[in-house]
């Protein structure tokens, strides 16, 4: 069953607007990952945590693993209309060697 | 940089009948995994291979079986289809078996009519 919540659902900003979307979860993850999906397509790795307290930023991306294990945010800065698409989180536990649990995801839409 | 690849992009096949789709890790990449997206849903866990075995094992029905080659690609065979296995099907792929960072493929967007 679902293990992580992911909120919010859905997002409708303006371009240059800064978005923010997180996860959380009962249970502890040692890896979280942050993909975005464009209809049809696969998902593409966005950024990739390792370790808790961890804060990595990819351009305009920024993203923290959180202190308990159980929470990632991701952050988008001045939003452009090519960041339309849907956000997942995605954990993994080191006991676990291939699967990733994955969020609900967040509709992200950009009105320019 | 080379990604995974999957073929085909699109499939379209009746119920009962049998698929095969096919994932190539990216280069150097020695796991891959099978995942299921519905429609509106998250992905879902299949099923992995590391060196060519099996190593982990999701939701995947029994009508399904799945194998990787001595060159790390990867099949999913899938038989007596039903209508409720359309979806897309992705595969990743990772190095080592640990499968912290996975990198998706384009995705097979199977349709059973």
């Amino acid at each position: 069953g679902q293990q992580l919540n992911q909120s919010p659902q859905s997002m409708f900003i303006q371009e240059g607007e800064d978005v923010s979307m997180n996860c959380t979860s009962s249970s502890i993850f040692n890896t979280w990952l942050w993909y975005k999906q464009d209809p049809g397509e696969g998902p593409v790795l966005l950024i990739a945590l390792y370790k808790a307290g961890e804060l990595t930023s990819n351009g305009r991306l920024t993203a923290q693993f959180g202190i308990t294990r159980k929470d990632s945010f991701l952050n988008i800065s001045a939003s452009i209309p090519s960041d339309v698409g849907i956000y997942f989180c995605a954990g993994h536990r080191s006991t676990s060697y291939g699967k990733l649990t994955f969020g609900q995801g967040t509709i992200l839409t950009v009105h320019p | 940089a080379a990604g995974v690849i999957q073929s085909p992009r699109h499939l379209i096949k009746e119920k009962r009948e049998t698929a095969t789709l096919k994932c190539y890790p990216i280069p150097r990449h020695d796991t891959v995994y099978w995942y299921q997206q519905g429609p509106g849903q998250d992905p879902q866990f299949l099923i992995s291979f590391y060196e060519k075995m099996q190593s982990d094992k999701g939701s995947i029905p029994d009508r399904f079986s799945a194998q990787q080659f001595s060159d790390y690609h990867s099949e999913l065979n899938m038989s007596s289809l039903e209508l409720g296995d359309s979806a897309l099907y992705f595969c990743a792929s990772s190095l080592g078996a640990s499968g912290e960072t996975q990198y998706f493929g384009p995705g097979t967007r199977l349709l059973v009519l």
